[in-house]
């Protein structure tokens, strides 16, 4: 029983490319969030949702957007990929903004040739 | 930019406690130390946390200073599966968590 999850696993795509990662928990969480860990496996916050509505959203170009339909998903939408968009993208959940753990997924790792 | 100081790697003998340090001088009084760690090719794991007094759960024990100017997160009994990068991370509790470069640990059989 996964408590966080993501699909695909890993990503193949083309430059310019759309794509989309998708991110769901089980664990009645209201906060959601997207990370990104590059090459240099630095890992930055990218968006958080809380109750479906964006609370956080680090400059990140709007090439990329987030999508919660309720709030057990969290998916990524990737526009006009392009080759810097290769990384690990990890989705996290935890039980409300200000709580003290954060629920790692798996991690989507994906590559732009 | 992450708020803390970590070495870059430690190695620590299999059954031995892996004693791993953490600076963190401009620390303001509200807020918490946290502890993740990421084992290879998985996500973040979080470990412990603490805001003044020193912390124990079922993982690790956390030791902050008195000044709380720096930390030291304990693994009393180091495996194998122990070898991860570690986070040392400084926040107000309702803040974004900022990663830094992490202490690369070798559990060394």
């Amino acid at each position: 029983d996964t408590a966080v999850s993501q699909t695909p696993k890993y990503l193949v795509t083309q430059m310019g490319n759309d794509k989309s990662i998708k991110c769901e928990q089980n664990l009645g969480h209201d906060t959601m969030y997207w990370y990104k860990q590059d090459s240099k496996k630095f890992l930055k916050i990218m968006f958080s949702y809380n109750n479906k509505e964006l609370i956080i959203n680090e400059t990140v170009p709007n090439r990329f957007s987030p999508k919660s339909p309720d709030k057990a998903h969290l998916n990524l939408h990737i526009n006009s990929l392009e080759l810097g968009d290769s990384a690990v993208y990890f989705c996290a959940s935890s039980p409300m903004v200000s709580t003290d753990t954060q629920y790692f997924g798996p991690g989507t790792r994906l590559t732009v040739l | 930019d992450a708020k803390t100081t970590q070495p870059p790697s430690m190695d620590c003998a299999e059954g031995r406690a892996a004693n791993l340090p953490c600076n963190h001088s401009t620390i303001s009084g509200n807020e918490y130390v946290y502890w993740y760690r990421q084992i290879h090719s998985q996500g973040p794991q979080y470990i412990i946390h603490g805001l003044k007094n020193n912390e124990t759960n079922e993982m690790a024990s956390l030791i902050i200073t008195e000044d709380r100017k720096s930390s030291t997160l304990i693994l009393p009994h180091a495996t194998l599966r122990d070898t991860a990068v570690y986070y040392c991370i400084v926040r107000v509790r309702d803040d974004k968590i900022i990663f830094g470069k992490g202490t690369r640990l070798h559990i060394l059989p």
